[in-house]
């Protein structure tokens, strides 16, 4: 069964910063997942990678396969990036979530 | 841009009662999953569905629990009897294909008294 960890559990952030967000997992997998949960609940997916590196605006997604670690970039942080940051691996056809980081930045 | 939806958004029932979630996957996706959180835990995977078949369920997908795919375009959870424990937010998602991006649906928080 694969574990999911994520570093930290919480951050705080003053608007501007640079934001990283970990994630290991124990057993190999074909895929992760960097997903977003809001406040009110909804989820988001942002990023799902095999290898290497994905962009999309200012997150960053990158993923070591031989570490089993992959990790989430904010650049610029805005207060609009508060919000729970889930990684989750793919296990056949399910995914196996992280407890979740909880980002808030402040004006 | 399509999406996911849940109805309804809350629901409270009294312990023993059946409910049944709604869905409506994005219309061209073929797999279909069922997904829950427990207020303050992580979210926990209940049950995939293609094919008009479960393709996997998770050990908290007991007797209790039933999912169908009535018409061409709803998904629905079915929980026979509900218990205290049964109180979570419930989520939807859909993908395309197997192994690609799965889109959530806003959740049906569900309370259980």
């Amino acid at each position: 069964k694969n574990e999911v960890e994520q570093s930290p559990q919480n951050l705080t952030a003053q608007e501007g910063e640079f934001i990283t967000i970990n994630c290991s997992y124990s057993v190999g997998i074909s895929a992760l997942h960097w997903l977003q949960q809001h406040p009110g609940g909804g989820i988001v997916s942002l990023f799902m990678l095999s290898s290497g590196k994905k962009k999309h605006g200012r997150l960053i997604a990158t993923i070591n396969i031989q570490e089993k670690h992959s990790s989430l970039h904010i650049t610029a942080s805005h207060p609009r990036d508060s919000a729970v940051y889930i990684c989750a691996v793919r296990d056949t056809d399910k995914l196996i979530f992280g407890t979740g980081t909880r980002l808030q930045v402040f004006p | 841009e399509p999406e996911v939806t849940q109805t309804p958004s809350h629901q409270v029932t009294q312990m023993g009662q059946e409910v049944i979630l709604r869905c409506v996957p994005i219309s061209n996706h073929l797999y279909f999953y069922w997904y829950r959180q427990i207020l303050g835990q992580k979210v926990e995977f209940l049950v995939s569905f293609y094919n008009n078949e479960i393709s996997e369920k998770s050990e908290i997908f007991d007797d209790q629990f039933s999912v169908e795919r009535p018409d061409g375009s709803n998904f629905t959870l079915k929980i026979r009897s509900t218990k205290l424990e049964d109180s979570a937010m419930y989520f939807c998602a859909s993908s395309a294909r197997r192994f690609e991006t799965q889109y959530f649906g806003p959740g049906t928080r569900l309370l259980v008294l």
